[in-house]
């Protein structure tokens, strides 16, 4: 059973454009979100976050939009450039129950095709 | 700049085989994860480490060991390969005092299992 889920496996837009990335989550007890990017042949690498207790983040082109009451959150890149064409991985974190680290539960992805 | 390697990018194995596969991260990070990524399913963790030693299991353990022997390297290790072991395998680090709580990930592994 999923807890985080990407239901866009794919999507394209034209360069420039905005392109928006969703995300949804089952367990109430995340308390914290995270947006990676992967490039092939490349690990991921962290993108931009968001406290539970926020419902939005900025960092330059990437905004982070965090709905609570609807357990979803979405990444808006604009403007959209051919660079960013990556997969995006939504991850949502928690303690884990020994309370020994923070977990990363990890959506399946989006991949993002910017088109010139 | 958080360093995280991993000893091979590709390998092939075959069924039956132990197949050790190796992380080392430069920064003295606390934790350390081993996850598998594969089409449709996301990363799913296999295994965590929070100290020299001491591991938890994740999501999907079943086939799989870790060793943590020293605070910088943390190993994977598949007992007896087999085909649906054929995946891509990410290492990841993290400081329990992260701001962000975020996981500093390799390069992968792809492991092929023939």
């Amino acid at each position: 059973d999923q807890q985080v889920k990407q239901n866009s496996p794919s999507l394209s837009v034209q360069e420039g454009r905005i392109s928006i990335l969703n995300c949804d989550y089952t367990n109430s007890m995340f308390d914290y979100f995270l947006w990676y990017k992967k490039y092939p042949a490349e690990g991921p690498t962290f993108l931009i976050s968001i406290s539970s207790i926020k419902d939005k983040n900025e960092d330059g082109r990437f905004t982070v939009f965090l709905n609570k009451s609807a357990k979803h959150l979405s990444l808006h890149i604009v403007p959209s450039q051919p660079g960013d064409s990556a997969v995006y991985f939504c991850a949502a974190s928690v303690i884990f129950s020994s309370g020994s680290a923070r977990q990363l539960t990890f959506g399946s992805g989006t991949q993002l095709t910017v088109l010139p | 700049d958080v360093k995280v390697t991993q000893s091979s990018r590709y390998l092939v194995k075959r069924t039956g085989e132990k197949v050790f596969l190796e992380c080392v991260q430069d920064m003295d990070h606390e934790n350390m994860f081993w996850y598998r990524q594969d089409p449709g399913l996301g990363l799913r963790l296999i295994y965590f480490s929070y100290d020299v030693k001491m591991k938890e299991k994740g999501d999907i353990p079943e086939g799989y060991s870790v060793s943590r022997e020293k605070k910088e390297r943390f190993s994977l290790i598949l007992e007896s390969a087999s085909t649906n072991q054929t995946s891509m395998y990410l290492c990841a680090s993290q400081s329990p005092d992260g701001l962000n709580y975020e996981q500093y990930f390799g390069p992968g592994t792809r492991l092929t299992v023939t």
